[in-house]
């Protein structure tokens, strides 16, 4: 069974950081591009950051480059996102997205069940 | 970037019915579409890729179909448990892939 679980979320002030954590677990982590989507509260789907299988490609939302670095330990079966310089409007729940299609496709196949972050003094 | 605009907002449904969800693209996404549906306090569930092909797992009540810019997602016979949020997604360019608005399927 699919499953990607994670962590890292919690309560940071305007400026601050923050690394959220995904573990993956029940398929080759290393096969897949993945991604964090974000949700504001009450809004929809944004998509923020992807991954490819071996690190080799990062791709990221105008919003936050330069502040957020997605990546991955295939050995670990973990993806991360660090990010830095936080926003009020960073306040968001970050899922954790597996990509589905490749190589042609890019729609999310499987999700996590998401990890809050807020921003605020 | 492409943007996509679902309507309506909000649909009113009875248990039974039909429900036509509607997903526009700005520009020509192809076939290259994804529906979500999302619960309350729950992640978003993939339903339907490549414009029509149901994921594994989806009950055949659902059903998607367009090509270009015009996109429709059908629930045929409306049950309890398909009152939620549902979005679209485009992955014809990107980055970035876009996701519509939402269109929240309420009772009606």
């Amino acid at each position: 069974e699919v499953q990607l679980v994670e962590s890292g979320g919690g309560l940071v002030q305007p400026g601050g950081s923050l690394r959220l954590s995904c573990a993956a677990s029940g398929f080759t982590f290393s096969s897949y591009w993945m991604s964090w989507v974000r949700q504001a509260p009450g809004k929809g789907l944004e998509w923020v950051a992807n991954i490819k299988q071996d690190g080799s490609e990062k791709y990221y939302v105008d919003s936050v480059k330069g502040r957020f670095t997605i990546s991955r330990d295939n050995a670990k079966n973990s993806l991360y996102l660090q990010m830095n310089s936080l926003r009020a409007e960073d306040t968001a729940v970050y899922y954790c997205a597996r990509r589905g299609g490749y190589p042609l496709g890019y729609y999310f196949d499987y999700w996590g069940q998401g990890t809050l972050v807020t921003v605020s003094s | 970037e492409i943007v996509m605009t679902q309507s309506p907002a909000t649909l009113s449904v009875s248990p039974g019915e039909r429900a036509t969800l509607s997903c526009r693209a700005s520009q020509s996404v192809s076939s290259n579409l994804a529906w979500y549906q999302q619960k309350p306090g729950q992640a978003p569930r993939l339903l339907i890729y490549g414009a029509s092909t149901r994921a594994t797992g989806i009950p055949a009540r659902f059903s998607g179909s367009g090509s270009g810019t015009e996109f429709t997602l059908t629930i045929s016979s409306l049950q309890s448990e398909d009152f939620a949020v549902y979005y679209c997604q485009q992955y014809n360019n990107w980055p970035p892939v876009t996701f519509g608005g939402g269109t929240k399927v309420e009772i009606k």
